[in-house]
């Protein structure tokens, strides 16, 4: 258990609305990740962050935006949702043992209706 | 980034070995090999990793070919909890740079049959 944990779990949102997801970490690991995982897409890195204040952009960045203000933090926005952000959304965090392990959260499923 | 090749599903029968491959043919020198598992409506977990030589942990064996070119996951006695989707990917411990992007792809569906 890396100690992450995502919030909302689960939203149901109208499409033009602001949504913000958070990812939460305790073990103030530097690097934190943002993906969305689509049928038939696999896992998409959205976008990245290594460290407070310093992010960068992933695959799919378009449509997000994302800030690292704490280490324990990162945040996820969709400036003006649309349904094809309809997705679940998973925070990953990078751990700093042998390898680099990957850690994930439980995911943020997202309706953009 | 060094990319990774895997078919997008197998299928193995219960309580029997299973190989799941992936090549890497362009991996440098520096490269771990990581693979992950994502069971249903879950986060993806991970599985094992290696460098060279070959891996075991509770979980699987990791089995690297010597111009490390491919590797492969081995379960050795599938069971229906083990239907999952197997991501195999590179990692490179970068020297302080902020660049570790994390690519993941598709990985391999595995289905178990009973």
């Amino acid at each position: 258990d890396a100690g992450i944990t995502q919030s909302p779990r689960h939203k149901v949102t109208e499409t033009g609305t602001p949504v913000t997801l958070r990812c939460h970490q305790t073990e103030n690991h530097r690097y934190m990740y943002w993906y969305r995982q689509d049928p038939g897409h696999g896992l998409r890195l959205i976008h990245y962050s290594y460290g407070v204040k310093d992010t960068d952009k992933g695959e799919v960045s378009d449509g997000y935006s994302v800030s690292r203000s704490k280490t324990e933090d990162f945040l996820l926005t969709l400036e003006s949702a649309t349904s094809s952000q309809t997705s679940v959304y998973f925070c990953a965090i990078k751990g700093t043992t042998s390898g680099n392990t990957i850690y994930f959260g439980e995911g943020s499923w997202l309706t953009v209706v | 980034d060094a990319k990774t090749t895997q078919p997008n599903s197998m299928e193995s029968n219960e309580e029997e070995p299973v190989h799941l491959p992936c090549n890497h043919s362009t991996i440098s020198g520096t490269d771990y090999i990581h693979w992950y598992r994502q069971l249903p409506s879950q986060g993806p977990e991970y599985v094992i990793h290696g460098l060279t030589s070959n891996v075991n942990n509770r979980m699987a064996s990791l089995a690297i070919a010597e111009d490390r070119k491919s590797s492969t996951l081995i379960l050795h006695r599938a069971t229906l909890r083990d239907a999952a989707v197997y991501y195999c990917i590179l990692r490179d411990v970068p020297l302080g740079g902020r660049d570790d992007k994390i690519i993941f792809g598709k990985g391999t569906r595995l289905h178990i049959l009973p």
